[in-house]
């Protein structure tokens, strides 16, 4: 069965510091990893996804990620923490063959500190 | 690129009345739909997923006569709480993918609080 863990239920940088947020998927075939992010009360926002191209991604806002398949990681990155980045983030998997449902990490809450 | 339009945001309701909640898909089509509820400070639970023309396929656990969903055309899924109680208050989220396959990333309605009083 495919599955992603987030590692923090919470992390909390200081503005203009990088930001790490870790991502471990589990997947016999090929994954499609996708990152979003929730600001309170509202919906999900794409950050960036990997679907098998290159394996450094680079979303919007500054973000990135990695995908690792000898690790099974897809760690989310940004250089430089913005005030605005203080949201939940998702790590998302498409299993394969069951509809195009998504699979949902716990999520990370992300604090900014000025 | 692709939008999915959720209304209301916010509705607060008596105890025992129903809610509808509408997710339209503004500049594509959506032939399915995917309801999730999601409690404070937790990820999202997929409810049920509905397709345009056909019965919508629920999760287990989850009442098909308390939560009626309907996806009429194309670009319409609606999501009824019928005799809501507190318990159901909750944050609904629909979304759907694209036209050009799951895999390019799906997009999200902004969700509706649903507060039952």
């Amino acid at each position: 069965a495919q599955s992603v863990t987030q590692l923090d239920s919470h992390v909390s940088v200081s503005e203009g510091t990088p930001v790490l947020l870790r991502c471990n998927y589990s997947s016999s075939y090929s994954p499609s990893l996708f990152w979003y992010v929730q600001h309170p009360n509202k919906g999900l926002q794409l950050l960036l996804k990997y679907t098998s191209a290159a394996t450094l991604v680079k979303g919007i806002n500054g973000f990135e990620a990695e995908f690792k398949k000898s690790e099974t990681s897809f760690h989310l990155t940004k250089p430089s923490a913005h005030m605005s980045d203080a949201a939940e983030y998702f790590c998302v998997v498409i299993p394969y063959n069951q509809g195009g449902k998504l699979i949902f990490g716990q999520g990370t809450e992300l604090s900014v500190k000025p | 690129g692709a939008v999915v339009s959720q209304h209301p945001s916010r509705v607060i309701c008596k105890s025992g009345t129903s809610v509808k909640i509408e997710c339209r898909s503004l500049d594509f089509q959506a032939t399915t739909m995917f309801w999730y509820r999601q409690f404070p400070k937790q990820s999202l639970m997929l409810m049920a997923t509905s397709n345009e023309g056909s019965k919508a396929t629920y999760e287990q656990g989850v009442e098909k006569d308390k939560f009626l969903i309907n996806h009429a055309s194309l670009t319409l899924s609606t999501l009824t709480v019928t005799s809501a109680h507190p318990e159901d208050s909750s944050f609904y989220i629909c979304s759907a993918p694209p036209m050009g396959g799951a895999y390019y990333g799906y997009t999200f309605g902004s969700g509706t609080r649903l507060t039952v009083v």
